[in-house]
């Protein structure tokens, strides 16, 4: 069956711009986790919804970011005025429910580029 | 301190050899423990869950210390495909309700050689 998607896989922006990044989850998995991964160090959790709520969003490093989940599927990860900081590879993740004992699927992830 | 500390690596072994990976987490309270492979340039894949009593899968062993609070992975008749970087993964939890948020380690890199 099909995995984790993310859009876009690449997206170079400039410094101060606004991007979207996309996930669709595997279809009835209903926890959905953004992670984010700077070279050479492991993935960073930034938010868990569960369902159409964000469960847990103490990850998110300021509120330039902010994601959605409006149906319980799809899930958008947005970021303001975006920095050179924010330069990294976007993960998503989801599992069949929000237990921490479930494997969780990684999509291919978005590098995001802030030049 | 990092919440989940592992082998700063490299590891660079021939095949055949027998490598082990350890780690070491800060929250007691931790619940689910994994270790987690990430091809470059790839999403990280669950490799193995690992228990209290120790578990095995074919050439891979994990094992769990929660008194020590430490966790170490074995690789046995190393492959060239075995090649990854290897992550450590611990779900805290909240509460005490057990969600997925997982904390990972920064990875150790392996390279296995002819």
């Amino acid at each position: 069956g099909a995995g984790v998607s993310q859009t876009p896989s690449n997206k170079v922006t400039e410094k101060g711009k606004y991007v979207e990044l996309r996930c669709d989850p595997i279809s009835g998995h209903t926890a959905l986790y953004w992670y984010r991964q700077s070279l050479g160090q492991g993935p960073e959790f930034l938010i868990y919804f569960q369902g159409t709520g964000a469960a847990d969003d103490s990850g998110l490093p300021n509120d330039r970011f902010f994601a959605v989940r409006p149906e319980g599927s799809v899930s958008t990860l947005k970021i303001q005025r975006t920095e050179r900081g924010d330069s990294a590879v976007y993960l998503c993740a989801s599992s069949s429910t929000g237990q921490g004992k479930n494997e969780q699927f990684f999509g291919p992830g978005t590098r995001l580029t802030v030049l | 301190r990092k919440e989940v500390e592992q082998d700063p690596g490299p590891f660079n072994v021939p095949e055949g050899a027998t490598v082990a990976f350890n780690c070491t987490y800060s929250n007691s309270a931790s619940q689910s423990f994994f270790w987690y492979r990430q091809d470059c340039r790839k999403e990280p894949k669950l490799l193995m869950s690992v228990y209290s009593s120790g578990n095995e899968d074919g050439r891979f062993t994990a094992q769990l210390n929660r008194a020590s609070q430490y966790i170490s992975l074995l690789i046995r008749d190393s492959k060239l495909s075995d090649s990854a970087t290897y992550l450590c993964v611990v779900n805290e939890g909240a509460g005490g309700t057990s969600y997925g948020k997982l904390t990972f380690g920064q990875g150790t890199i392996l390279t296995v050689h002819p």
